[in-house]
């Protein structure tokens, strides 16, 4: 069964500074790995997509990286904003099912 | 605007009334997909469909329905909710199931059942 884990669970930083989320996944079985945010009382929100034929995908200020043959990713932000502040979740669609298993998250604050 | 709504976006209600929470997406998408997120669980997987008149069961399915009768909508039902169906309820839906398909989440409704 695929399980899906976020380290930190929480991570609070000084603005300007880069950081670093971690996902892993159990199972490499994957079609893909996607990077959510999510912000109180809204929904998610895509923010990168990597197929699993892929090493790395770009957004702005965000690069995620996979690893399907150890089975992790990370979501790079430079230069960290207040407004980059919410939870950041991570989602594997799973070749077997099809279906989209997701992390625990990490609440990343950000302070000014 | 290409989006998923959600109604209600609150609700509280009490132990064993019916109640339905609906979704519509203006994407032409066929698959829909209903989920629960809850404090140290994450999201998961309700029900979903791939297709008009086409559903199947996720994770956690008891406890609820749903019904696909037009390609935009997707209700969620609760025929008697209990208190451990108290959640954030999401909505989504995506072109299909394929490998660079993501899906589109809706703003959430959150249930308190007394």
């Amino acid at each position: 069964k695929q399980e899906v884990t976020q380290i930190p669970a929480a991570l609070s930083v000084p603005e300007g500074e880069n950081l670093v989320l971690n996902c892993s996944f159990t199972d490499s079985a994957i079609y893909n790995l996607q990077w959510f945010r999510q912000d109180p009382g809204k929904g998610l929100t895509s923010l990168l997509l990597i197929q699993s034929s892929q090493r790395e995908q770009t957004s702005g200020r965000l690069n995620a990286s996979l690893d399907k043959s150890s089975g992790r990713s990370t979501l790079y932000i430079a230069a960290s904003q207040p407004g980059d502040s919410a939870t950041y979740l991570c989602a594997v669609k799973s070749s077997n099912t099809g279906k989209l298993i997701f992390g625990q998250g990490t609440t990343l604050q950000v302070k000014p | 605007e290409a989006q998923v709504t959600q109604n209600p976006r609150y609700l509280i209600t009490v132990t064993g009334k019916k109640l339905t929470v609906t979704c519509s997406q203006n994407m032409n998408h066929e698959y829909m997909s209903w989920y629960r997120q809850d404090p140290g669980l994450g999201l998961r997987q309700i029900y979903y469909s791939m297709n008009v008149e086409v559903t199947d069961k996720g994770d956690v399915p008891e406890g609820y329905k749903v019904s696909r009768k037009e390609k935009r909508n997707f209700p969620l039902i609760l025929e008697s909710p209990s208190p451990n169906q108290t959640s954030l309820y999401f909505c989504a839906s995506s072109r299909g199931i394929g490998r660079g398909e993501t899906q589109y989440f809706g703003p959430g409704t959150r249930l308190l059942v007394l």
